[in-house]
């Protein structure tokens, strides 16, 4: 098995630009989360879906961060405009409500994004 | 609302001794509560889950106790080695969905030869 996949590792931008983070969870999977982690703050959860239906959004800062599940392979998180303190680490990761393993949340390594 | 709390000072041992980690949590009542390993540069990954009617669990040299009277869960680790250095994680459920998660702010651990 793959284990989560995100896209991309590294992300650079300037303050204003739209930034699009990817993630793809394991299969058979019908949770997926979005997380934000700071030094600061921690790990925070911003969103998360089940089977591809988003369950609570309210861990999301600002109008300025969306994201999708267009389908159970693949999530998309969206930042227009970046702005500096939008700079973190951003993980995604995925769990099934089935089976011995079910609660058990699997991580990507994470997309660490830098906004100037 | 709900908090979590970890030692916020890293944890310094000597290879060999038992580490022990603690996680403490207010105001509310998880049914689970997980710990997470996180190195440095990579996500976190999953080691135990206990639920609240489980008062102990073990994997190999891991055990975790949970306390649903004092509202604290205790992360030990048997013979500690160097390659078990990293950054723990608590993580209650959160009351606000079943699947739900919040992480306390983590537990450096660094074992020394």
């Amino acid at each position: 098995d793959a284990g989560v996949i995100q896209s991309p590792r590294h992300e650079v931008t300037e303050m204003g630009q739209e930034v699009t983070l990817r993630c793809k969870p394991i299969s058979g999977h019908d949770y997926l989360f979005w997380y934000r982690q700071t030094m600061m703050r921690g790990l925070e959860l911003l969103i998360y879906f089940n089977n591809n239906v988003p369950i609570d959004d309210s861990g999301m800062p600002e109008d300025r961060f969306s994201a999708k599940m267009p389908n159970a392979s693949f999530s998309t998180l969206k930042i227009q405009p970046s702005e500096p303190r939008d700079s973190a680490v951003y993980f995604c990761a995925s769990s099934s409500t089935r089976g011995l393993s079910r609660y058990e949340q699997y991580f990507g390594p994470g997309t660490r994004l830098t906004v100037t | 609302s709900q908090k979590i709390e970890q030692n916020s000072e890293a944890l310094n041992i000597q290879e060999g001794k038992t580490a022990t980690l603690t996680c403490n949590y207010t105001n509310y009542s998880p049914a689970y509560l997980q710990w997470y390993r996180q190195d440095p540069g990579r996500g976190p990954v999953f080691l135990l889950l206990i639920r609240e009617n489980e008062k102990e669990k073990r994997k190999e040299r891991l055990k975790v106790t949970f306390d649903t009277t004092l509202k604290q869960s205790l992360f030990h680790i048997t013979a500690s080695q160097p390659a078990d250095s990293a950054t723990y994680l608590c993580a209650p459920q959160f009351s606000g969905g079943y699947n739900k998660l919040i992480f306390g702010a983590g537990t450096r651990l660094a074992v020394h030869p």
